[in-house]
């Protein structure tokens, strides 16, 4: 267990639903990031925030996600209209920046299936 | 665009055997680069990482060696055990660890 959690840690859902994760990071950290992994493939980076501040979106993130970190605490990452192409494990991680090695810890993912 | 490779993607070693996961970078400007473990149906976990100003990183039985002039880094396991039988992912970033781009990931298996 690393610290950071996620909720819920399964979705099924129908195409065209829309859906909510939550990431609850460690406490001090102040980088959140999302990313997202097919079966058989490496995570892709999806977005990430400094404190509340959402500093990058990669070009995968279409204009139905949307993610948020109110008060640069937990953050939360929704799928609108939701498509079978969505189908993933959606992982967050968080790390401290301290101008050394800032290591990213991975929570365990919520894994989406729509069907 | 994959920009960073890694094989071979799949790897089965004896016990005591030294798995070798390889990966290599097209973009010059990474400076960071990790190596995750992960289970089945846990996220990645942190192993061991480099930066380009050393050649190579031991921690425990993890080594890396880094090979800056042909944009390489592989991984070594000494001593494999079975319960080191996990998937492995190289990664890489610059400008301080921001977003990683991760390789297509090495299935290893150790049998005994």
């Amino acid at each position: 267990d690393t610290g950071v959690s996620q909720d819920p840690r399964h979705k099924i859902t129908k195409r065209g639903q829309n859906v909510t994760f939550r990431c609850d990071p460690i406490s001090e950290h102040n980088r959140l990031y999302w990313y997202r992994q097919t079966l058989g493939q490496g995570p892709e980076f999806l977005t990430y925030f400094q404190n509340e501040a959402q500093l990058e979106k990669s070009r995968l993130l279409s204009d139905r996600f949307s993610a948020e970190r109110p008060k640069g605490s937990f953050s939360t990452l929704e799928i609108q209209r939701t498509e079978q192409g969505d189908s993933a494990m959606y992982l967050c991680a968080s790390s401290l920046v301290s101008g050394s090695e800032d290591e990213q810890f991975f929570g365990p993912g919520t894994r989406l299936t729509v069907l | 665009q994959q920009q960073v490779k890694q094989s071979p993607q799949s790897l089965i070693v004896q016990k005591g055997g030294i798995p070798i996961i390889n990966c290599a970078y097209e973009n010059t400007a990474f400076d960071y680069f990790p190596w995750y473990q992960q289970f089945p149906g846990k996220g990645p976990a942190l192993l061991i990482a480099i930066r380009p100003d050393v050649s190579e990183k031991k921690e425990g039985r993890f080594t890396i060696s880094f090979n800056k002039s042909a944009k390489q880094f592989s991984l070594h396991i000494m001593d494999s055990q079975p319960g080191d039988s996990a998937t492995y992912f190289c990664a890489a970033s610059d400008f301080g660890n921001e977003k990683l781009t991760f390789g297509t990931g090495t299935r290893l298996t150790i049998i005994p």
